[in-house]
């Protein structure tokens, strides 16, 4: 079956350290998108892909890093630049042609990560 | 108002109807979206409505559409504990941009 995954569900993280959130998908979707969730706050974009090699900003950037070699792979980093990086993180994907046929975002069940 | 608004809470009785209300943003939009939320768990796209549409029905779902207003609402029929979750509407931008959802209790 086709869908997203991210891992670890679980990441815990000391302060000052770099980490990595996984995001893999095989729903031959061309753009992937990394958003924030925090308690009260809906989802905020970070990082979105459209293609290969190539990536924008959202409106949370700062802090956070992210690549895109490979279509099915779009992984984020979080950096020690990140102030207050507690939080669940979603990776979704989804045609790019988001016409009749396609319509909304597939979702990975998301990675809650823990600053101790 | 830049943002999607929502009510964060609601709170219904099973086999009541359940509505969400949702205002957006972009009167350009062209599709517009409904996803669900259980705890711990990615979203869930539950259904969409396109911007010339005034409204869709989907089993227990109904989707209304006030383009005039940018009012988006989800009602939900026979509402089940099932039901219980966080909702998010959504419209079409360069990235989908979500309200900051809904938390629907269903009390038995």
């Amino acid at each position: 079956d086709g869908g997203i995954t991210q891992s670890p569900k679980y990441l815990f993280r000391k302060e000052g350290q770099n980490v990595t959130l996984s995001c893999e998908q095989n729903l031959n979707h061309d753009a992937m998108y990394w958003y924030r969730q925090d308690p009260g706050q809906g989802l905020r974009l970070i990082y979105y892909s459209q293609i290969v090699n190539d990536f924008q900003k959202g409106d949370i950037a700062e802090g956070y890093s992210v690549s895109r070699e490979k279509k099915e792979s779009f992984p984020l980093t979080v950096t020690s630049a990140q102030k207050n990086p507690t939080a669940f993180y979603l990776c979704a994907s989804s045609p790019r042609d988001r016409g009749p046929r396609n319509y909304g975002y597939t979702f990975g069940s998301g990675t809650r990560l823990t600053v101790v | 108002g830049e943002d999607v608004e929502q009510s964060l809470f609601l709170s219904v009785r099973e086999g009541d109807s359940s509505v969400i209300n949702c205002t957006y943003t972009d009167s350009s939009s062209t599709y517009l979206y409904w996803y669900k939320q259980e705890p711990g768990a990615g979203l869930q796209l539950l259904t969409y409505i396109f911007s010339n549409m005034d409204m869709k029905q989907d089993q227990r779902l109904t989707v209304l559409l006030n383009k005039k207003d940018k009012h988006l609402s989800l009602r939900i029929a026979d509402t089940q504990t099932g039901d219980s979750a966080i909702y998010f509407c959504a419209e079409a931008g360069t990235a989908l941009i979500f309200g900051k959802g809904t938390t629907l209790s269903v009390s038995s």
